[in-house]
């Protein structure tokens, strides 16, 4: 069964520090897709960024990266020079075949990031 | 904004009811997801619906039904509300129900009292 760890519950950093998610995931598949989403207060779950198991190219965007490597089953979201307005619970998520053509995710606890002034 | 929208914001019922709760896709969207987020958990698989069919379902009882319509909004029934409904319910939809992106919409929060 596909699992999504991440082990960091709450983080607090002070603006313009970077910081760092980390997100650890078990799949039996050798197809999958993972994901970062971020919840802020107001509920909805903002889509972040998303890789496929067949490319491990580790990219930049903006003041997002993220580290992905099979060897470890990671797939770590960093933020540079955070802001106040990074604060929200982020959430790694995990998408494989379930049985069929349908592709569900399966999602971590999230981490809580608070970004202070 | 993704462009999913869900309908009603807030909810409370009573334990033994049923609820209804509403989801319209984005544009173009053929494929809706249904999850239930309880506080401080991560958001729970209920259910897809792909092209008005249900196309996979999680670990959720039967009570929890859903529909799809021919313009792929959808709808997610919950019958004999028992305490522990009591969640966030978030939609969300793809372009297809496989290896595609999920866009969530905001939610709806429901509360069994």
């Amino acid at each position: 069964a596909q699992k999504v760890t991440q082990a960091q519950t709450e983080i607090s950093v002070v603006e313009k520090e970077d910081v760092t998610l980390d997100c650890v995931y078990e799949t039996r598949d050798t197809t999958y897709y993972l994901f970062w989403y971020k919840q802020p207060p107001s509920g909805e779950l903002v889509f972040l960024i998303r890789r496929n198991s067949f490319d491990e190219q580790n990219e930049i965007s903006g003041r997002y990266s993220w580290n992905f490597q099979k060897s470890t089953s990671s797939f770590n979201f960093t933020i540079t020079a955070s802001q106040v307005v990074d604060s929200a619970v982020y959430f790694c998520a995990l998408s494989e075949a379930d049985g069929g053509s349908n592709y569900k995710l399966t999602f971590g606890k999230g981490t809580l990031l608070t970004v202070n002034p | 904004e993704t462009g999913v929208t869900q309908s009603p914001t807030h909810l409370i019922k009573t334990r033994g009811q049923q609820v209804t709760l509403r989801c319209s896709s984005q544009s173009g969207h053929n494929t809706v997801s249904w999850y239930q987020q309880a506080l401080g958990q991560g958001p729970q698989f209920i259910f897809q619906y792909y092209r008005e069919e249900e196309n996979g379902r999680g670990n959720f009882p039967p009570r929890f039904s859903g529909l799809q319509f021919p313009n792929y909004s959808s709808e997610l029934n919950v019958n004999a509300l028992e305490l522990d409904d009591s969640a966030l319910y978030l939609c969300a939809s793809s372009w297809g129900p496989s290896r595609e992106t999920q866009y969530f919409g905001p939610g709806t929060r429901l509360l069994v009292l």
